[in-house]
């Protein structure tokens, strides 16, 4: 089976670097997806880790080490609009392809 | 290009009733997944569908739940006589593969009084 561990809640202020941290237990995957969702709102896509390292898309970047079973997602020049819940997912291996889901972290950005 | 599309997104039901929620996958996707997400929690994989198949429903439970993708028209998740404990967000997300990137719709939000 998989599992999926991330802090409940983190708090930052404007401008600042956040990074969310994933740890997990699975016996196979294919690759580490991270989702961001607003109060209300739709789960959407960030950014995928195929394989190990630094994955980066403008102010978000991703990383993925598989021998330390664990990944992270970095959030450069924090915004207001950045306040929503962060979700790490794993695509198993075999089987279905469907997504596992962390429990989620909640971002809090400041003034 | 029209992302994936769910209908009605707020739906009231009271206990005992029937719940159809429909979604439209993304063009050219034929790779539908159905997630139930309860507050303050994450979403929990229920079906895994392609057009005329159900792929694995091991996350679905066993009695009153069913869902369906008929060649035409859109997927369809049906939930018999509800009750309390299905009030939550279901989202329908599409991919365009096995294994490849799922985007999400807007989601139902299911309220059973």
């Amino acid at each position: 089976g998989q599992s999926l561990e991330q802090p409940s809640e983190v708090t930052a202020v404007e401008g600042a670097i956040v990074q969310i941290n994933c740890t997990y237990q699975t016996s196979g995957f294919y690759g580490l997806s991270w989702y961001q969702q607003h109060d209300g709102g739709a789960p959407t896509f960030l950014s995928y880790n195929g394989l190990d390292g630094l994955e980066e898309t403008g102010r978000f970047s991703s990383f993925l080490s598989r021998s330390d079973s664990y990944g992270y997602l970095l959030l450069q020049e924090l915004q207001m609009k950045d306040s929503a819940s962060y979700f790490c997912a794993v695509t198993p291996v075999g089987g279905r392809r469907a997504l596992t889901f962390g429990s989620g972290t909640r971002l809090q950005v400041q003034p | 290009n029209a992302g994936v599309m769910q209908n009605p997104r707020h739906l009231v039901r009271r206990r005992g009733q029937e719940a159809r929620l429909r979604c439209s996958p993304m063009k050219g996707h034929s790779h539908v997944y159905w997630y139930r997400q309860l507050p303050e929690e994450g979403l929990k994989f229920m079906v895994y569908l392609q057009k005329e198949n159900i792929i694995d429903e091991s996350g679905m439970p066993k009695e009153r739940f069913s869902a369906e993708f008929p060649k035409e028209g859109p997927s369809i998740l049906r939930i018999q006589q509800v009750v309390r404990g299905d009030s939550a967000a279901y989202f329908c997300a599409s991919s365009s593969g096995s294994g490849e990137t799922q985007y999400f719709g807007p989601g139902t939000r299911l309220l059973v009084l």
